[in-house]
């Protein structure tokens, strides 16, 4: 499996600012994705990072409030862009590992970025 | 509407003994399935997954079983030990569509094991 880092670990922001989290993979990697944990709830994706071309979006997440960059294989960044305090959760990039027997794909997942909104 | 469902927040069983964790979906278009642990402050580990072909994975302590006419997985742990308290996570995807890199999570399951 790919060991995977994450920067910030937390950060605490104001209202209204925006926050970039930094996405590291110690190998090259097709597919990489971003995904939320509010709290309570469960790991929900945002958005698969894309090398080369616009990242594609779950529903209801949008560009223009999570912009997401690839610049390479081993690397992506997630802005949470105009932050509000519904904006406070854990934050999680994860990566596709092997296929599985029948084709499913066990993804491995980055330490998080625990953000809280003020 | 939530596709995977956990309805135990929470469960407590002693060293030793067997742990039942237990997941539905509602997606009859699931068709693999995962288990993940998470440490407090740690990403999500992948522990076991199974394939709607199988009903039962085994990989040493970890067992999963599926019932695709209940639309029921379960994983069992045995026997428990106090290393394995963290919060399992139960997952779904599905292979058709180009879409089979998509995760849909349960909320969790707080397994706590005492010594």
């Amino acid at each position: 499996s790919a060991v995977i880092s994450q920067k910030p670990s937390r950060d605490i922001c104001q209202r209204g600012t925006s926050l970039t989290i930094q996405c590291q993979v110690d190998s090259q990697v097709t597919m990489m994705f971003w995904y939320r944990q509010q709290p309570g709830q469960s790991l929900t994706l945002i958005a698969t990072a894309n090398q080369g071309s616009e990242a594609t979006y779950e529903s209801g997440f949008v560009i223009d409030k999570f912009p997401i960059s690839r610049p390479n294989l081993t690397f992506s960044t997630l802005t949470v862009s105009n932050m509000s305090p519904e904006d406070s959760s854990i934050y999680l990039c994860s990566v596709e590992g092997l296929a599985g027997a029948a084709g499913g794909n066990e993804q491995f997942f980055g330490p998080g970025t625990r953000l809280t909104v003020l | 509407d939530q596709q995977v469902k956990q309805n135990s927040p929470s469960l407590s069983v002693q060293e030793g003994r067997i742990s039942i964790l237990n997941c539905d979906y509602t997606n009859s278009m699931f068709d693999y399935f995962l288990w993940y642990k998470k440490y407090p402050a740690e990403g999500p580990t992948f522990l076991i997954s199974i394939s709607s072909i199988k009903d039962k994975n085994e990989d040493g302590r970890f067992t999963v079983f599926l019932n695709k006419s209940a639309k029921h997985l379960s994983l069992h742990i045995v026997p428990s030990q106090p290393g394995d308290s963290a919060v399992y996570f139960c997952a779904a995807s599905e292979s058709s569509g180009g879409s089979n890199y998509k995760l849909t999570f349960g909320k969790g399951t707080l397994l706590t094991v005492n010594p």
